[in-house]
């Protein structure tokens, strides 16, 4: 069964500055996505990064990025730059090509203070 | 662009009443999914449809029913509920084939069950 860790159930971070949360996971596939997902306050789930498995390259967004590291089942976002409105709880997500389903980590809440 | 639109966005009920909610994907998205969130959880994943069809099912409870229709809508029917029944429901679209087959999250229904 496909599981997902967030070890970090919260960060701070001063505004400008960088961040990184740390997710890990377990598969027994070998092509998969994972995802990173903001909830703010307002408790909308809105889609930040995405990385497919085969693909080598770390995937960016702006300001954010991600560090996949594919043998050691790591899926770590950075976020550069940090502003008041990145306080959200973030969640590392895995779906498997073989299912539908995402399944969530346990989330980080960070707050970006001014 | 068009999101995912869920209705109600909010909902009361009384113990071992009824509620349906509704779902309208993304347009031309085929696949649909429901997930339930309790408060401080994660997302877990109820059910999905593709094409109108179940395409996979998670934690759903034998009280909850759920199908997507002709137009791509889908519904989520919750009998005799109950107090843990109180949480947000979120539903999600993506397209088969799509990148990573990415899903975008309504803004969810709250459904507190007195």
């Amino acid at each position: 069964a496909q599981t997902v860790t967030q070890s970090q159930p919260e960060m701070s971070v001063q505004e400008a500055e960088t961040v990184t949360l740390s997710c890990t996971y377990d598969t027994s596939e070998s092509n998969y996505y994972l995802f990173w997902y903001k909830q703010p306050p307002s408790r909308q789930m809105i889609l930040v990064i995405r990385q497919e498995a085969y693909k080598q390259q770390n995937a960016t967004e702006n300001r954010f990025s991600v560090n996949f590291q594919k043998a050691a089942k790591s899926f770590s976002l950075k976020i550069s730059d940090s502003q008041l409105g990145d306080t959200a709880m973030y969640f590392c997500a895995l779906k498997e090509t073989s299912g539908s389903r995402l399944t969530f980590g346990e989330g980080t809440q960070l707050t970006v203070n001014p | 662009a068009a999101g995912v639109i869920q209705s109600p966005r909010h909902l009361i009920k009384e113990k071992r009443e009824t509620a349906t909610l509704k779902c309208y994907p993304i347009p031309r998205h085929d696949t649909v999914y429901w997930y339930q969130q309790g408060p401080g959880q994660d997302p877990q994943f109820l059910i999905s449809f593709y094409e109108k069809m179940q395409s996979d099912k998670g934690s759903i409870p034998d009280r909850f029913s759920a199908q997507q229709f002709s137009d791509y809508h889908s519904e989520l029917n919750m009998s005799s509920l109950e107090l843990g029944d109180s949480a947000l429901y979120f539903c999600a679209s993506s397209l088969k084939g799509g990148a990573g087959e990415t899903q975008y999250f309504g803004p969810g229904t709250r459904l507190l069950v007195l």
